[in-house]
């Protein structure tokens, strides 16, 4: 159980277009979803906290006009990388939270495989 | 302020145990967590710790904190190639609602 996907796994984009990443928890309600962006050979760190049917919250220094992030369902997040470019060009992680309703496994998140975004 | 270190890299032979360290700064951390990335994928979670525990058992991983140092380390008996991997430590100052932070990973090459 708790199983997340995420879809592309890669994907490669002209600078200036725009791309869509979805984040799915496939057996699992998620009250709450994250987006991370790893860089390579370095740490995970936080873009945004997602909650379902409202807005999601940016950390510092991250443009949410640029990574536009919804959360329209207990099951689905997306990420829209807009106007991308080659700076952009990262290995993007979701995470789902299932809640605390007693739920086994309730004390920590679950990651998604990633999304390989080269902008060029 | 929030920062969790590790080492870099760490490089053992096949059947001998494995230790990661990592230190994190904030003593408000609820839980502890270690994660497994094999190359090219997501993150696993491998064994997580609450904070009023010193220990934690899982067939082959051992995790024990010292809180009082803020340490968190975790011990991989018998280790073996498939081990091989980046492993990060990471903080939470609640459960899985909260974020999580990261350190930087620890490379694990595991050889014959």
């Amino acid at each position: 159980g708790a199983v997340v996907s995420q879809h592309p796994s890669r994907v490669i984009c002209k600078s200036g277009t725009s791309v869509k990443i979805e984040c799915r928890s496939l057996d699992f309600q998620a009250t709450t979803m994250f987006w991370y962006r790893q860089f390579p050979k370095k740490s995970l760190m936080l873009m945004a906290t997602s909650n379902e049917g409202s807005k999601a919250t940016y950390e510092q220094g991250v443009e949410k006009d640029k990574f536009l992030i919804n959360h329209a369902s207990l099951t689905l997040s997306t990420l829209t990388v807009t106007s991308a470019h080659p700076e952009d060009s990262s290995f993007y992680i979701c995470s789902a939270f299932p809640g605390t309703s007693g739920r086994a496994g309730a004390e920590t998140q679950y990651f998604g495989p990633g999304t390989r975004l080269l902008v060029l | 302020g929030e920062d969790v270190e590790q080492s870099l890299f760490l490089s053992v032979r096949e059947g001998d145990s494995s230790v990661i360290n990592c230190t994190y700064t904030d003593s408000s951390s609820t839980y502890l967590y270690w994660y497994k990335q094999e190359p090219g994928a997501g993150l696993q979670l491998l064994t997580y710790i609450f904070s009023n525990m010193d220990m934690k058992q899982d067939q082959r991983l051992t995790v024990l904190l010292n809180k009082k140092d803020k340490h968190l380390s975790l011990r991989i008996a018998d280790t073996q190639t498939g081990d091989s991997a980046i492993y990060f430590c990471a903080e939470s100052l609640g459960g899985g609602y909260n974020k999580l932070i990261f350190g930087a990973g620890t490379r694990l090459a595991v050889h014959p």
